[in-house]
């Protein structure tokens, strides 16, 4: 009930493709929706979150595009850059208190130049 | 710096030994986590703190494994008598509670630990 899953493992996009990552959850409490990016040696860093009040959210080359029914979202790279190579966290807890977020396991994209 | 603070950035010990790794979050920020990253994997939830209340421990793989947390300051993880399987990068996140809430955790760089 708890578990993000987070697909695929890794991914390489050419420079000015699109990347996209999958994730599917089971919980149906949960109401928040982020996604992480952590560099080598850096802690993760919030990118992006949605809520399921709305089925996209766009905030400059990066979407989210939230299912509710299907219980999925994925993050959207467009024009992906080598700058962008990092790994990439989905998350879900529910918006009420926020006490716990459960991670998916990670996708580790790299853009080629 | 204004950001979350974690020391020692590396640490490797022997296995039975006991390690501290420590802690300090933004400023004002009341609530504080603890994970796990093992290589390639996710980010496994230890702990979390909350203010005044009990924490929440049902993270804690095992009895080994105790956190503390003074007031809403520094927070230490401690690790006994270390196995192997605890070799991983342990992450501390902090994050605003109250008023406008986003929800967003800003990490330390974590604390990487090495069992030999």
């Amino acid at each position: 009930q708890q578990q993000v899953k987070q697909s695929p493992q890794s991914l390489i996009v050419q420079k000015g493709g699109i990347s996209i990552i999958n994730c599917a959850y089971e919980n149906t409490a949960f109401d928040y929706f982020p996604w992480y990016q952590q560099f080598p040696g850096k802690g993760p860093a919030l990118l992006i979150a949605i809520r399921p009040d709305v089925s996209e959210k766009k905030e400059g080359r990066f979407t989210i595009s939230f299912n509710k029914s299907a219980k999925q979202f994925s993050l959207h790279i467009m024009d992906s850059q080598p700058g962008d190579s990092a790994t990439y966290f989905c998350a879900a807890s529910t918006a009420r208190g926020y006490s716990t977020l459960t991670f998916g396991k990670g996708t580790m994209l790299l853009v080629s130049p | 710096g204004a950001g979350v603070s974690q020391s020692p950035s590396n640490k490797v010990t022997e296995k039975g030994k006991d390690v501290e790794l420590r802690c300090d979050p933004i400023s004002g920020h009341t609530a504080l986590y603890w994970y796990r990253q093992r290589l390639g994997q996710g980010l496994e939830f230890l702990i979390y703190f909350q203010g005044n209340s009990a924490p929440d421990k049902s993270g804690l793989p095992s009895d080994r494994f105790s956190a503390e947390r003074t007031g809403e300051s520094v927070s230490t993880l401690t690790i006994q008598r270390t196995q192997q399987e605890d070799s991983a990068v342990y992450l501390c996140a902090s994050r605003k509670t109250g008023g406008y809430n986003t929800g967003e955790l800003f990490f330390g760089e974590g604390s990487r630990l090495t069992v030999l």
